[in-house]
């Protein structure tokens, strides 16, 4: 069974870091069809990508988001590490990390969520 | 990037009867290598989203066949063939054919039980 879960604070200040970790199981990330991405939804509103790790390292960041975030991943862990500096309280989110296969017939979805977990910014 | 626009932003139907929701994009979402990478996705309350449909219009493993998805280049649509009290929801369309990679979502339709 493909899950993964993310973890995280439930509370952090405005300007500091957030450091969020998806863990996975029933797939490696050394796979070469997979990938995992970030994704956030402030309450209320829609979904927001934010960024995805390929299975060679590659990376790719939201355009609007990009100076901010940083991708990783610890395939040994089984885990994909994203963190934001300079956090907000407009960064108060539910943040999902999601697979993405690439590759074959089933390229490009998002076919398996997280349960997500929320964050909130404030002093 | 590409910007994602549904309609309507809300659909209150009566149980039993169809629901369609639309989906625009800025550009075309036919990628290099031909397929088109849009994606609905249903997120009930409190949940997680969901894959529904994949490439337009391929249901995602244990998908109703109630929903189906149609469209081609810039315009797509989902459809409930008749909505149940389960369907009750957020649905979202998503791209991924933007190269580099940058997914982007559509605003969401709210289906609700009239």
């Amino acid at each position: 069974q493909v899950t993964l879960k993310e973890s995280g604070p439930v509370l952090v200040k405005p300007t500091e870091t957030l450091t969020l970790t998806c863990t996975v199981s029933g797939f490696s990330l050394s796979n070469a069809r997979m990938g995992v991405s970030w994704i956030r939804q402030p309450p209320g509103k829609a979904l927001e990508w934010l960024a995805h790790i390929f299975s060679n390292d590659e990376k790719s960041y939201s355009t609007s988001l990009k100076s901010r975030l940083t991708i990783s991943k610890d395939t040994s862990k089984s885990q994909v590490v994203l963190t934001m500096t300079n956090m907000d309280p407009v960064d108060t989110a539910t943040y999902y990390c999601a697979r993405i296969p690439i590759g074959g017939s089933g390229s490009y979805l998002a076919d398996v969520w997280g349960q997500g977990t929320t964050v909130t910014v404030s002093s | 990037d590409i910007v994602m626009t549904q309609t309507p932003l809300s659909s209150p139907v009566t149980l039993g009867q169809p629901a369609s929701i639309s989906c625009r994009s800025s550009q075309s979402l036919v990628h290099s290598d031909g397929n088109t990478y849009l994606s609905w996705l249903q997120q009930r309350p409190g949940q997680p989203p969901r894959l529904l449909i994949y490439k337009i219009s391929n249901r995602f493993s244990g998908v109703p066949d109630r929903f189906s998805g149609s469209g081609a280049g810039t315009d797509f649509t989902l459809k409930i063939s008749r909505v149940e009290a389960e369907d009750v929801g957020v649905y979202y369309c998503m791209q991924a054919t933007q190269f580099p990679l940058a997914l982007t979502f559509g605003g969401g339709t709210k289906v609700e039980i009239k």
